[in-house]
């Protein structure tokens, strides 16, 4: 069935550092693949997303890219910061509906 | 510009009860997708409306689950005879008109869904 499996489960970095999360996808027809961060106790926001024609976008310190033919994403935040500490969802559209198949999720620690 | 809204943020119900939940979409939007979320886990897909019709409910559970999305009012989300595993946190989320296979999703705050 479908599925997206995401790594690593949790992440700390010096503020400053990179992190990198990586999701792969298992539905070859999905061809919509967002980011979500998720703070404690709040809703998922949506931080950037790209679309199956694109192999790379770029938002300020946020970066994705996407490899269809391996069927794998990532996210890149460079100069992090205690900010940017949360859990990370990468999901994947499925089918003609545009429902999200999420990963398990990436909780990312930056620490001051 | 409201965003998606979900009422009620915090819902406590005892074991048996019914609890709906309720979403109403940003304006413009027409597709609504209920997610539910447990404990430390990530979203679930459970069902995906428009207007009085049910697109795709297959991560609904087969029974004591339901959802409408009326004419005019707000999408529900109804659980009947609840038992303590129903307890999760709800997220309603919304895309446009056009296309929806690749639209952005906005998510409410959602409905944190207690049972005793």
């Amino acid at each position: 069935g479908e599925n997206v499996e995401q790594h690593p489960s949790t992440l700390s970095v010096q503020e400053g550092d990179s992190a990198v999360i990586k999701c792969t996808y298992s539905d070859s027809a999905s061809n919509y693949f967002p980011w979500y961060k998720q703070e404690l106790g709040k809703r998922p926001q949506l931080i950037i997303d790209i679309r199956s024609n694109v192999g790379e976008k770029k938002d300020q310190r946020i970066a994705v890219t996407l490899n269809k033919t391996a069927k794998h994403f990532s996210l890149h935040i460079t100069e992090t910061q205690p900010e940017d500490s949360a859990v990370y969802f990468c999901a994947a559209s499925s089918g003609n509906t545009g429902k999200l198949i999420f990963g398990q999720g990436t909780t990312l620690q930056v620490k001051p | 510009n409201a965003g998606v809204m979900q009422n009620p943020r915090h819902l406590v119900r005892r074991r048996g009860q019914e609890a709906r939940l309720r979403c109403s979409p940003m304006k413009g939007h027409s597709h609504v997708y209920w997610y539910r979320q447990l404990p430390e886990e990530g979203l679930k897909f459970m069902v995906y409306l428009q207007k009085e019709n049910i697109i795709d409910e297959s991560g609904m559970p087969k029974e004591r689950f339901s959802a409408e999305f009326p004419k005019e009012g707000p999408s529900i989300l109804r659980i009947q005879q609840v038992v303590r595993g129903d307890s999760a946190a709800y997220f309603c989320a919304s895309s446009p008109i056009k296309g929806p296979s690749n639209q952005p999703q906005h998510f409410g705050d959602g409905t944190r869904l207690s049972i005793l």
